[in-house]
């Protein structure tokens, strides 16, 4: 079974501060994704990887920067944190398409900035 | 307008019920998900299709691509299946990513 970790299921911050999300994946996965989840909003895209070092913006990059050093490690970084960057944050990663791929999620991570 | 909209938002049904959730898209896909999410958050992939019918214990997903919609059924509800059903569809231009719809909050009281 595909497992995707969060290091975190919950974290409260500080307005200002420089936030670090991690997931972890243990399928050799080409592909990661970070997603942010408000409530009448759904998921949406903030950044992903198709592959060490490579990453592309999605639809709302504002604020967040991702490091991918490592194929199994992706991680989002809120550089200043504001409070409307409260929210639910998803990982995910899956297979490079080349047939249709499901994605695996992790367990989210539920951040307040304070 | 979003490209995927769910229909309903929001769901209260009574155990033993049959369930129907409606997913309209507006763009064109080379596959169609559905995914659970329940209260905590963690989020689990049901079905991934392109055409015709799936089927896996008491949820049943359809598709229909000439007329760009899906419904995910639930037959005999149960408490259990209370969560949030996801709509997601892979475009098939940039096809690494997803686009999703709202969700659909489902609650079945016994």
């Amino acid at each position: 079974d595909v497992k995707v970790t969060q290091s975190s299921r919950y974290l409260v911050k500080r307005t200002g501060e420089k936030v670090f999300l991690e997931c972890v994946q243990d399928m050799d996965h080409e592909n990661m994704f970070w997603y942010r989840q408000d409530p009448g909003l759904g998921l949406r895209l903030i950044y992903f990887s198709y592959d060490v070092k490579m990453k592309e913006k999605g639809d709302i990059p504002e604020g967040y920067s991702v490091s991918r050093e490592k194929k199994e490690r992706f991680s989002l970084i809120l550089e200043s944190a504001s409070t409307n960057q409260t929210s639910m944050y998803l990982c995910a990663s899956s297979r490079r398409f080349r047939s249709n791929q499901p994605q695996h999620f992790g367990d989210g991570t539920r951040l307040s900035i304070l | 307008k979003n490209e995927v909209e769910q229909s309903p938002q929001n769901l209260t049904a009574q155990e033993g019920e049959f369930i129907t959730i409606n997913c309209s898209y507006s763009v064109g896909i080379s596959a169609l998900h559905w995914l659970q999410q329940h209260p905590g958050g963690g989020i689990v992939s049901l079905f991934m299709l392109s055409s015709g019918k799936k089927k896996h214990g008491r949820l049943i997903a359809t598709i229909n691509i000439q007329e760009k919609h899906s419904s995910l059924h639930i037959t005999a509800s149960h408490p259990r299946d209370s969560a949030v059903y996801i709509c997601a569809v892979r475009i098939i231009q940039g096809a690494q990513k997803l686009v999703f719809g709202q969700g659909t909050r489902l609650t079945i009281n016994p």
